[in-house]
């Protein structure tokens, strides 16, 4: 296993489009997290994942945005209507439930033009 | 509700000087400290970490001491080298123990140089 991969690794779109984004966590771990890194700014946590069940939103995570985790493997997140002040890194970590490490993806990079 | 503060960067050091970054927080609870790297073009690595109140973590040379009294938890190295330069981000968790929910700190750049 090579840690946790995210899909793509860079996304320009123009503002209304729908975008979607994957991530791939490390096999054994039932929990997966997304997060969202603004330029100059720390990770900011949006939701996590328990296998299929979402445990928890962020109040960051508005009405156009969803994540799904539908078999408790990978996860998707999808931004509708994307507006310019999506733009940011979406980072993905995963980890065994009652660990204190998460491991991160390298993120997906996005651009609203 | 919690959160991280930490000293602002960029901080430029020479090969082999002391470095230290300054990193507070507020919480309720019992949370889990650390300390996160991300080196350019790569993604978060965890550092180093601690899970209670007097815990040293330590890992590459880099210390870190969970400070109840003063909520700190200050990152620390002896002799700083090139490949150290990176950003730094230090957080902590929403439960104890556990890696659930990161707070994270703005992040701290750390240039070394020759």
């Amino acid at each position: 296993d090579t840690g946790v991969s995210q899909d793509p690794r860079h996304k320009i779109t123009k503002r209304g489009q729908n975008v979607t984004f994957r991530c791939d966590p490390i096999s054994e771990h039932n929990r997966l997290y997304w997060y969202r890194q603004t330029l100059g700014q720390g990770p900011e946590f949006l939701t996590y994942f328990q296998n299929e069940a979402q445990l928890e939103k962020s109040r960051l995570l508005s009405d156009r945005f969803s994540a799904e985790r539908p078999k408790g493997s990978f996860s998707t997140l999808e931004i509708q209507r994307t507006e310019q002040g999506d733009s940011a890194m979406y980072l993905c970590a995963s980890s065994f439930p009652g660990d204190t490490e998460a491991f991160f993806g390298q993120g997906t990079r996005l651009t609203v033009v | 509700g919690n959160s991280v503060t930490q000293m602002e960067g960029p901080v430029t050091l020479s090969e082999e000087a002391f470095l230290t970054i300054n990193c507070t927080y507020t919480a309720t609870g019992y949370p889990s400290l650390f300390w996160y790297v991300q080196y350019p073009g790569e993604g978060l690595q965890l550092l180093l970490k601690a899970t209670k109140a007097d815990d040293k973590g330590s890992n590459k040379g880099f210390e870190a001491t969970y400070r109840k009294e003063t909520t700190s938890f200050h990152l620390e190295k002896g002799s700083v080298q090139v490949s150290d330069s990176a950003v730094y981000f230090c957080a902590l968790s929403g439960s104890s123990g556990t890696a659930s929910k990161l707070t994270f700190g703005t992040g701290t750049r750390l240039q070394v140089t020759l």
